[in-house]
């Protein structure tokens, strides 16, 4: 069946370096590929997103490419900051019918130290 | 706040009750999703619903669980004959329209069956 893995699990760094959270997907008819941001208590909430005809998004310091030969997309966050700290998630759309239905990976919790 | 609304926010409830849920979406969206979440998991794919049409239900989703949305607008989520395994935190989603695009979560019921 459809399947969302993503890596690593839990990440540290410090405020001002960089994130990189990666993603494979396996149903090669998936063209939406959403980021959410998740904070404790909270609901998740989209960062960005990309489809399958472009390869990189970027918004100010998200970022997100798309490798769909290798089905895999990772996000990229550039000077990081202590409230950027939470959990985020990827996702990618299921079939071919673009019914909106998500796959969700498992989570990244990011922890950005001051 | 026009967002997606959830009630209750939380519900405890003794194994082998009934428990509902309700799901106000964003006004102008015709579609609507329910997932669960577990602690340190993803959301997982519930069921959707285009306008009152429930257009598809998860494979893993027991008989117990049943979801309305009678006139197209607001949903429920029923769980008869809770179990333990059923503790978890329920999220509405909705989205605007035809294709893939951005799902809108609410804040989510969070359910604890004792």
């Amino acid at each position: 069946g459809e399947n969302v893995e993503q890596h690593p699990s839990t990440l540290s760094v410090q405020e001002g370096d960089s994130a990189v959270i990666k993603c494979t997907y396996s149903d090669s008819a998936s063209n939406y590929f959403p980021w959410y941001k998740q904070e404790l208590g909270k609901r998740p909430q989209l960062i960005i997103d990309i489809r399958s005809n472009v390869g990189e998004k970027k918004d100010q310091r998200i970022a997100v490419t798309l490798n769909k030969t290798a089905k895999h997309f990772s996000l990229h966050i550039t000077e990081t900051q202590p409230e950027d700290s939470a959990v985020y998630f990827c996702a990618a759309s299921v079939g071919s019918s673009n019914t909106g239905k998500l796959i969700f990976g498992q989570g990244t919790t990011l922890q950005v130290k001051p | 706040d026009t967002g997606v609304s959830q009630n209750p926010r939380h519900k405890i409830t003794k194994r082998g009750q009934n428990v509902t849920f309700r799901c106000d979406p964003i006004s102008e969206h015709n579609r609507l999703y329910w997932y669960r979440q577990t602690l340190g998991q993803g959301p997982e794919f519930l069921t959707y619903f285009q306008n009152e049409a429930q257009l598809e239900k998860s494979r893993l989703l027991s008989d117990r669980f049943s979801a309305e949305r009678p006139k197209g607008s607001f949903s429920t989520l029923e769980i008869q004959r809770t179990e333990q395994g059923d503790s978890a935190m329920y999220l509405c989603a909705s989205s605007p329209r035809q294709g893939n695009s951005p799902l809108h979560f609410g804040n989510g019921t969070r359910l604890t069956v004792t």
